[in-house]
């Protein structure tokens, strides 16, 4: 059982907006620690898509968005492409369990 | 170019011990904290160990503290992790990742660890 929840699964037609949720506790998020996503294609490993709650790295679009408020936090996808069919994960620091801690993830589908 | 390379993998039976390295290259390695995290199959992600960037400070998961061992040679760019006393529970996939803040924002493609008899 994660520390953070996310939905199993959320889907939407090319170009559409989709949201992820990710629901903390007041020992991560609502702690006031960041929250950070990750998209992981199938075979391949993690790669960083928001830090910080709300920062891209170099490289990653900006249909890519993140948001955070108390104890939960959002990944949007706008203008959902078939390559942005993958797991997605949020991932914070728990301070009760003293651990970085990873969300139970989310598969996008692409319909 | 930036890569992270794992190495070291493989089966080993319950009990058993196992080093898996992580050899980088394409930025200072010696400038960052530097993380292992494990997938097991069909799984999320699982940190495991953090590791300061002089190696004077680390931090493990509960469940693997007192077996896994995280340490670096930056002389050598890379990354060890001493695991013994292994478990089934310790299949999975390992990562080797490079700290940015409290995210992870550089990582490997994995070593495959299967324990069983």
């Amino acid at each position: 059982q994660s520390v953070l929840t996310q939905p199993p699964s959320v889907s939407g037609a090319p170009g559409q907006r989709v949201t992820i949720s990710c629901t903390g506790g007041w020992s991560s998020l609502g702690a006031g620690f960041d929250v950070h996503w990750y998209q992981q294609l199938p075979g391949a490993a993690p790669k960083l898509l928001i830090y910080d709650n709300d920062n891209r790295p170099s490289g990653v679009p900006d249909r890519f968005s993140g948001s955070k408020s108390g104890t939960s936090a959002s990944l949007a996808i706008t203008g959902l492409q078939a390559e942005d069919e993958a797991d997605y994960y949020c991932q914070s620091l728990d301070r009760s369990l003293g651990a970085y801690v990873f969300g139970s993830g989310t598969t996008v589908t692409v319909l | 170019e930036v890569q992270l390379v794992e190495s070291g993998g493989g089966l080993v039976q319950p009990g058993g011990s196992l080093r898996l390295s992580c050899t980088v290259s394409g930025f200072t390695f010696s400038s960052h904290w530097m993380r292992w995290v494990r997938q097991a199959p069909g799984k999320g992600p699982e940190w495991v160990a953090n590791i300061k960037e002089d190696g004077t400070d680390s931090y493990y998961l509960g469940a693997v503290r007192g077996r896994f061992t995280i340490s670096r040679d930056n002389a050598k760019n890379s990354l060890y992790l001493h695991m013994n006393n292994l478990r089934a529970e310790d299949t999975a996939v390992y990562y080797c990742a490079r700290g940015r803040g409290h995210a992870m924002d550089l990582w490997g493609q994995g070593t495959m660890v299967t324990v069983s008899s």
